[in-house]
């Protein structure tokens, strides 16, 4: 089974210092991973996803994310954080087969951003 | 046009109640998903309708009737609920054929209260 695991409930960083959500899955397959974003009281938007094209994935918003196979991670990067970008973020990894796919979630990791 | 729309946007209801949920989009993508989401949790996978037939029950209680009338539309009925199934109800879909990378894209949910 495919599972992720998100370190790290609550980040807090400063405005303009460096963010990273960390985000390590469990797959017997190559995975294909997803992070979204939750703004309060919304539903969840695509930051960026993982389809083995490329290793490192930009998204939306200055966002990023590198795939390292040998530490079973998709780690979210944004250089310099924003007001804005205060928000849950959620990692998720596609399950499934026969045509019909599902996404698993990991728990979630609230970002604080501070002024 | 990426727009999932959900509505109603609230809906406060009683124990004994019947109400429904409804959710619409309009991008000619076959397969809907039913997520619920408790407060600090991540969202949590219902049901999965694909081309307009049910193909993921999550082993969700009889009081949740998920419908899919056609492609555009996907509705929840509720009845008899409890007050632990407040949440917030989102709902998503994705154009089924891209399997394991397929993106889903999310409402913005409806947020249940059951007295």
């Amino acid at each position: 089974a495919q599972s992720v695991t998100q370190l790290g409930s609550h980040v807090s960083v400063s405005e303009g210092a460096l963010v990273l959500l960390r985000c390590n899955y469990s797959s017997s397959v190559p995975p294909y991973l997803f992070w979204y974003v939750q703004y309060p009281n919304q539903g969840l938007q695509l930051l960026l996803k993982y389809t083995s094209a490329a290793t490192l994935v930009k998204g939306i918003n200055g966002f990023e994310a590198e795939f390292k196979k040998s530490e079973t991670s998709f780690h979210l990067t944004k250089p310099s954080a924003h007001m804005s970008d205060a928000a849950e973020y959620f990692c998720a990894v596609s399950d499934g087969g026969s045509g019909t796919y599902k996404y698993i979630f990991g728990t979630g990791t609230r970002l604080k951003v501070l002024a | 046009d990426t727009e999932v729309t959900q509505t109603p946007k609230h809906l406060v209801m009683g124990m004994t109640n019947k109400k429904s949920l409804k959710c619409e989009q309009h991008m000619g993508h076959r397969a809907m998903y039913w997520y619920k989401q408790k407060a600090k949790k991540p969202p949590e996978l219902m049901f999965v309708y694909s081309y307009e037939k049910l193909s993921i029950n999550e082993s969700v209680p009889s009081r949740f009737s998920p419908e899919c009338p056609n492609s555009s539309l996907l509705n929840l009925h509720l009845h008899a609920l409890q007050p632990e199934d407040s949440a917030l109800y989102l709902c998503a879909s994705s154009q089924l054929g891209g399997g394991f990378q397929e993106t889903q894209y999310f409402g913005p949910g409806t947020r249940l209260l059951v007295l």
